[in-house]
């Protein structure tokens, strides 16, 4: 089983959708959770932190649920432009020493349609 | 620099080449990733540095990659005697900390390396 999990998808909405994309990870020392977002044939940017309180900016919302061991990503009202792999990261170790992996999913692919 | 800076951007390999790229992270960043990410699918694990000191090598998937950053700043991957499933990208990544600053891995645009 992969240290983390997403649906590949593709996910195929109209402009407007709601959409909402799902990450599991097994690890349950992981430290910190992050969405990335990747446009083809780019690097991949922060898109937004995600915090045991979840956290919104804009239409996006975050969200952590340690006890089930998942974070979520929301967006609404989406536009032509958030068509993109929007990559889950998660930090599973981080030792006396400051040592880290950052973990990725291997991302799903978002469509949005006009 | 303002940010990651990788080269070559593009690499095409004969099969059993040496291939050597770059990545010039955030000056002052001390933490240094390395990731291969084949087409369609999140990026790989390879390396990690902190400052000059490769402290996790578990990515690397043989003998015939190698990494360095020297002088705790510019790093190096390279890959001996290429074969055709190294074709990827690599992208290389900076974190400010560990110990603080921002957690915020910063990426460069990577090189994508196609090995004929």
């Amino acid at each position: 089983r992969k240290e983390v999990e997403q649906d590949p998808g593709p996910f195929n909405v109209p402009e407007g959708a709601t959409v909402a994309f799902n990450c599991t990870y097994s690890n349950s020392a992981s430290q910190s959770f992050f969405w990335y977002r990747q446009d083809c044939r780019k690097e991949p940017k922060l898109l937004m932190s995600v915090y045991s309180s979840g956290n919104e900016d804009g239409r996006f919302t975050a969200q952590l649920n340690r006890a089930s061991q998942y974070i979520s990503l929301l967006i609404r009202d989406s536009k032509l432009s958030d068509s993109a792999t929007y990559l889950c990261v998660v930090i599973l170790r981080f030792m006396d020493m400051g040592r880290r992996a950052l973990t990725f999913g291997s991302g799903t692919r978002l469509q949005v349609q006009p | 620099g303002a940010g990651v800076s990788q080269s070559p951007r593009y690499k095409v390999a004969k099969r059993g080449q040496d291939v050597a790229l770059r990545c010039d992270p955030i000056s002052g960043h001390v933490s240094l990733f390395w990731y291969q990410q084949a087409l369609g699918q999140g990026p790989e694990f390879l390396t990690y540095f902190q400052n000059e000191a490769q402290l996790d090598k578990s990515g690397l998937p043989s003998d015939r990659f190698f990494a360095e950053r020297p002088e705790g700043s510019v790093s190096t991957l390279k890959i001996q005697r290429t074969q055709q499933e190294d074709s990827a990208v690599y992208l290389c990544a900076s974190i400010q900390g560990p110990h603080q600053g921002s957690t915020e891995a910063f990426f460069g645009q990577g090189t994508r390396l196609t090995v004929v």
